[in-house]
């Protein structure tokens, strides 16, 4: 199968700072890729659809200005989580579109905001 | 808006003995059904799935069933083992190609 790696897998930081996490599809171009929060014992909540080129679609209750994407090229978006709070603590996890109904799943990120 | 809706949450089985998951989706225009299971602290892998054109899928233990009249899909596992213990979540994919899924079912075999 394809393969979506995200770095990086785990960071702890202070309140208030921001942190970027990286999700990369390594042996194909994905126009999409989705960004996904998961609290412990939940399931996964998808936060915002990332489109190369173009704004990301959030999903309603997700604050665009405190979770910033960009999809610049085929091969990569981002996701900053801004001015982070101790709430905003989860297990987040990208995937990546190589076809319809064929999405491939990063590792996750690990965020702990002290 | 979407929804997917699984029960149960948790099941305990007996190793050997058939485990169910249900799920029940709400939006008439999806039209494909995986299954993941996840593992603490990884990312969801995908063990089945069903198309809209199907009404049954079957890989060796695990076999999924889909009735898109009453908008209901189930896994099932038989002969279950030690390692089939993780959490189970089922996901339709709405018109936007997005994933939803349901809330998971922490499923554990007791040996």
């Amino acid at each position: 199968g394809a393969v979506v790696s995200q770095h990086p897998s785990w960071v702890i930081c202070k309140s208030g700072t921001s942190v970027k996490i990286e999700c990369r599809s390594l042996d194909f171009q994905a126009t999409t890729m989705f960004w996904y929060r998961q609290f412990p014992k939940q399931s996964l909540m998808l936060m915002a659809t990332s489109n190369e080129g173009s704004k990301a679609t959030y999903e309603q209750g997700v604050e665009k200005d405190k979770f910033l994407i960009n999809h610049a090229s085929l091969t990569l978006s981002t996701l900053t989580v801004t001015s982070a709070h101790p709430e905003d603590s989860s297990f987040y996890i990208c995937s990546a579109r190589r076809r319809e109904n064929e999405q491939f799943f990063g590792p996750g990120t690990r965020l702990t905001v002290l | 808006g979407e929804n997917v809706e699984q029960h149960p949450s948790t099941l305990s089985v007996q190793e050997g003995d058939s485990a169910v998951i249900k799920c029940t989706y709400s939006d008439s225009a999806s039209n494909y059904f995986p299954w993941y299971k996840q593992e603490l602290g990884k990312r969801p892998q995908l063990i089945i799935d069903i198309r809209s054109n199907v009404g049954e899928k079957k890989d060796q233990r695990i076999a999924v069933t889909l009735n898109k009249t009453a908008k209901h899909f189930s896994l099932h596992i038989t002969e279950t083992q030690p390692e089939d213990s993780a959490v189970y979540f089922c996901a339709a994919y709405s018109s936007a190609s997005k994933i939803i899924f349901g809330s998971g079912t922490r499923l554990s075999i007791r040996p």
